[in-house]
């Protein structure tokens, strides 16, 4: 079945410091993939999103993109700051499901330090 | 997008008592969903609310401990059913407003803890 696997965290950075988020995932056919944010006390936001192969997906400094050939969809930020510090969940939609149901990844806490 | 709200928020409860979550939201919605997110863990959909009909749900839950309602396109419940501590979770609805968007709303999320 469809599953997708992220980096473990936590991941400490320093203020301004370059972040990446490492998202693989196996799905049949031509799956959607996004990132969904979650900050202390909260419930999930959408973060970005791409629906097709070599798509960009990107929002609040934040990009990704769609590597059909790597089966990837890593998350990147050139400067984080205090404020990105926040669990980051990679999931995916399969093709094959009109349900629109997710598979969520394990999980990363990112951690930004002043 | 979507605005979502839950009733409550967050909850103590006993262990053997029930607990009905409410999810509402701001306009009608073709999916709508119910995830568990165990303390420190990833998501796992509980399962899709049916509107008219009885709920789908993922392998390794029950309708005997996790009864949905969906009434209308707008509103749902979750209700978690002779609760024990290992039912201490976030419970949150989510909602897919239709293949075209591709894209689905979470809700704030409700905090249960069973004692």
């Amino acid at each position: 079945g469809d599953s997708v696997t992220q980096m473990e965290g936590p991941v400490t950075l320093s203020e301004e410091a370059f972040l990446t988020i490492n998202c693989t995932y196996t799905a049949t056919g031509y799956p959607s993939l996004f990132w969904y944010v979650q900050y202390p006390g909260e419930g999930l936001q959408l973060l970005l999103k791409a629906t097709k192969a070599d798509d960009k997906g990107s929002n609040k400094g934040f990009e990704a993109t769609y590597r059909k050939e790597t089966t990837s969809f890593h998350l990147e930020k050139g400067s984080v700051q205090v404020s990105d510090s926040a669990v980051y969940f990679c999931a995916l939609r399969g093709s094959t499901d009109s349900w629109g149901k997710l598979q969520f990844g394990a999980g990363t806490q990112v951690v930004v330090t002043p | 997008s979507a605005v979502i709200s839950q009733k409550p928020s967050r909850d103590i409860c006993q262990r053997g008592t029930s607990l009905t979550i409410q999810c509402q939201v701001d306009s009608q919605v073709t999916m709508m969903f119910w995830y568990r997110q165990q303390p420190g863990q990833s998501l796992t959909l509980i399962a899709t609310a049916n509107q008219g009909s009885e709920a789908t749900y993922e392998s390794g839950f029950v309708i005997d401990k996790f009864p949905i309602s969906r009434p209308n396109l707008t509103f749902s419940t979750l209700t978690v059913s002779n609760m024990s501590p290992e039912d201490s979770s976030i419970y949150l609805c989510s909602v897919d407003k239709g293949l075209s968007t591709d894209t689905q709303y979470f809700g704030p999320g409700t905090r249960l803890t069973v004692l």
